[in-house]
């Protein structure tokens, strides 16, 4: 079966600190990967989406950016951290919809507080 | 780019009795697939219900509904002899390749 992993489950960095989240899936070959962040209270935003090595789309120009150096691993990371990068951070997986999957299944989540 | 709006930040609803909750999407594609994610205070992301743009049938997973508008871009959820365990943020959500969802409403549930 599949399975997501995402660490670490909290973190707290002062502003200006670089920032790398790590995110693996387990039991599945080219997945779709993504990044959210979630504010306090909202919705999910899309930060990053992934189809394949290499391949990365960006939905949200700011200081933060996405690596995908394996084929189920997806990282987040920032050189500077903002106050306003603090939130809880989500990483998913799915099957391409033209390999018949649907729907998104989700790691644990990073709640980050800047400081 | 592919919108999805929730109406309701907040619903209320007695144990036993039913509730509907909003989504409208706005989109240009015609084959997509839609859904409804239940948060619990927990944060996992938890799948309640999916439907295919292509199948006119709503979908149905024991007490959850859904009344799919393809023409209106509608897609709400109905939640029927609600319990303690459905208190939750509930989340829309649009795929055609990557999955966008909505601001999400939160769901009381009063005993």
């Amino acid at each position: 079966s599949q399975t997501i992993h995402q660490w670490p489950a909290t973190l707290v960095q002062p502003v200006g600190s670089p920032l790398s989240l790590e995110c693996t899936v387990e039991g599945t070959s080219n997945p779709n990967l993504y990044w959210y962040r979630q504010a306090a209270g909202r919705g999910l935003q899309l930060l990053f989406y992934s189809v394949g090595i290499g391949q990365i789309s960006s939905e949200v120009p700011q200081n933060l950016s996405a690596s995908r150096p394996q084929d189920r691993q997806f990282i987040l990371s920032s050189k500077k951290l903002l106050l306003s990068d603090s939130g809880f951070y989500l990483c998913a997986w799915s099957v391409n919809p033209g390999q018949g999957g649907t729907e998104a299944f989700f790691g644990q989540g990073t709640r980050l507080t800047v400081v | 780019a592919q919108t999805v709006t929730q109406s309701q930040p907040e619903m209320s609803v007695q144990e036993a009795e039913t509730v509907t909750l909003s989504c409208t999407y706005d989109t240009s594609e015609s084959d997509y697939y839609l859904f409804w994610y239940k948060q619990p205070p927990s944060r996992q992301m938890i799948l309640v219900i999916r439907q295919e743009a292509y199948k006119q049938q709503n979908a149905t997973e024991n007490r959850f509904s859904v009344n799919f508008q393809k023409a209106a871009k509608s897609f709400s959820l109905k939640i029927s002899d609600s319990q303690l365990g459905d208190a939750a943020m509930y989340f829309c959500a649009y795929r055609v390749n990557d999955m966008r969802f909505g601001a999400g409403t939160r769901l009381t549930v009063k005993p």
